[in-house]
């Protein structure tokens, strides 16, 4: 079973400021199936992400994803006072799904 | 307009049963993998199960595997999820999501959930 690590837990930062979240699988993933989400407070999860560097319909072009291997990444080029969230990332296999523990953005 | 209304939570004893609904709109039930997830008071999304388009096809997290099932009626637009020997720590918010996914022959390819529905909260306490 993978096991999806998120760091760092809290991140604290101004608005305009650039943001770096990481994603560590226990081993090594296909890129394909890496996914990011957005939930903000009382809200359903946002899909960002997919394919690890893939943006979903809708999304800024301040959010980027890339990675491969082991290690992911998701950044957010400008934050956007919207952008204060938790983030999620999530491996699809055929038969699971995992899910990171998430990373509080923070002002 | 992708819509997915979920319904069913409220307070239950543990070792009783509920069962969620996932009505959905807007978009061709019967060709999408759907998923439950929950999210426990506080905590981080947890992946409950997933089935795919025709029905025939369920997977489950070790959590929750052989209390809970998962199925779909496609002639009504709705995901379920049947909830058996509740305990504790099945107290969470439940979400359908749907999934996109795509079969190239060798490959599949992965795009996401992509739509979710509200949630809808399930207590299990005495």
């Amino acid at each position: 079973e993978i096991v999806l690590t998120q760091s760092p837990g809290t991140l604290s930062l101004s608005p305009g400021e650039r943001a770096t979240l990481s994603c560590r699988a226990s081993q090594s993933v296909s890129s394909g199936y890496l996914a990011w989400y957005q939930q903000k407070p009382g809200q359903a999860p946002r899909l960002l992400i997919y394919a690890a560097s893939s943006r979903a319909t809708g999304i800024p072009d301040r959010f980027s994803g890339s990675g491969s291997g082991t290690d992911f990444t998701l950044t957010i080029s400008r934050l956007e006072p919207e952008d204060f969230a938790v983030y999620y990332c999530q491996h699809y296999d055929s038969s699971s799904r995992t899910f990171g523990q998430g990373t509080k953005l923070e002002i | 307009e992708v819509q997915l209304l979920e319904s069913g939570g409220g307070l239950l004893q543990p070792g009783g049963s509920v069962r969620l609904s996932c009505a959905v709109s807007g978009f061709t039930f019967p060709t999408y993998v759907m998923s439950w997830v929950r999210q426990a008071p506080g905590k981080g999304l947890e992946w409950v199960a997933a089935i795919n388009g025709g029905g025939g096809i369920t997977y489950y997290a070790d959590s929750v595997k052989g209390r809970f099932t998962i199925s779909r009626d496609n002639s009504k637009n709705t995901l379920y999820l049947q909830m058996n020997s509740l305990r504790a720590e099945d107290t969470a918010v439940y979400y359908c999501a749907k999934e996109t996914t795509k079969y190239s022959g060798t490959y599949y390819y992965y795009y996401g959930m992509d739509a979710w529905g509200q949630g809808t909260t399930v207590t299990v306490s005495s």
